[in-house]
């Protein structure tokens, strides 16, 4: 069974640039969430997508935004770069979301903003 | 605030030996709990899990051991082996308040097992 996949692997932007990752979870699940790890902050929880929808939220600005497609292949854009944005997002996919189970991880994103 | 805490940043033990990795928690609302493992480069990598009705978990070599009142939790790796040296990461969610995939994450513990 193939595991949870993200792209790019590597990205580098500048400040005000926006940019837009991929996740794609293992066959069968429907919910997805996304957190950012930071080696001040650790992981963090951005948001959840369950059946197209953004279930909950973690505490970040308005400038991270998800969506989650038909196929509960789900986006994560962030908007108006920052030097603070760098750091590894990694999405997480799990059966349901709304039950006791584990959520499997991709490799990441490694983001880097100059 | 920091609700989910690993108070030891590294953690040295012999091969063969018990490594016990240590999570404390604040939150009360917090109802299941999971252990994840992180290699360099990779994504964690689920462990084991405990929801807060037990308060011991075994699989294999890994036991994960809850003390609610104490608002505790830790990990026992027997007999550590040098391919456990990873970085480790407790986590914690609370399904009753309808947020069970929001994983709230400690800042790890990093187990070096040395020959």
């Amino acid at each position: 069974k193939a595991g949870v996949t993200q792209t790019p692997r590597y990205l580098i932007k500048t400040r005000g640039q926006q940019v837009t990752l991929s996740c794609s979870p293992i066959s069968g699940h429907r919910s997805v969430s996304w957190y950012q790890q930071t080696p001040g902050q650790g992981l963090q929880f951005l948001f959840e997508y369950f059946s197209e929808t953004q279930r909950n939220k973690g505490n970040f600005p308005g400038r991270f935004s998800g969506r989650q497609f038909s196929n509960s292949r789900s986006e994560m854009n962030v908007s108006t770069l920052e030097l603070g944005d760098s750091a590894l997002y990694l999405c997480a996919s799990g059966k349901r979301g709304d039950s006791y189970n584990e959520q499997f991880f991709g490799p990441g994103t490694r983001l880097t903003v100059l | 605030d920091q609700q989910v805490k690993q108070n030891s940043p590294s953690l040295s033990v012999q091969e063969g030996r018990i490594s016990i990795l240590n999570c404390d928690y604040t939150n009360s609302m917090f109802d299941y709990f999971l252990w994840y493992k992180k290699y360099p480069a990779e994504g964690p990598t689920f462990l084991i899990s405990i929801s807060s009705i037990k308060d011991k978990n075994e699989d294999g070599r890994f036991t994960v051991f809850l003390n609610k009142s104490a608002k505790h939790l830790s990990l026992h790796i027997v007999p550590s082996q040098p391919g456990d040296s990873a970085v480790y990461f407790c986590a914690a969610s609370a399904f009753t308040t309808g947020t069970a995939s929001k994983l709230t994450f400690g800042t790890g513990t990093r187990l070096q097992v040395t020959l």
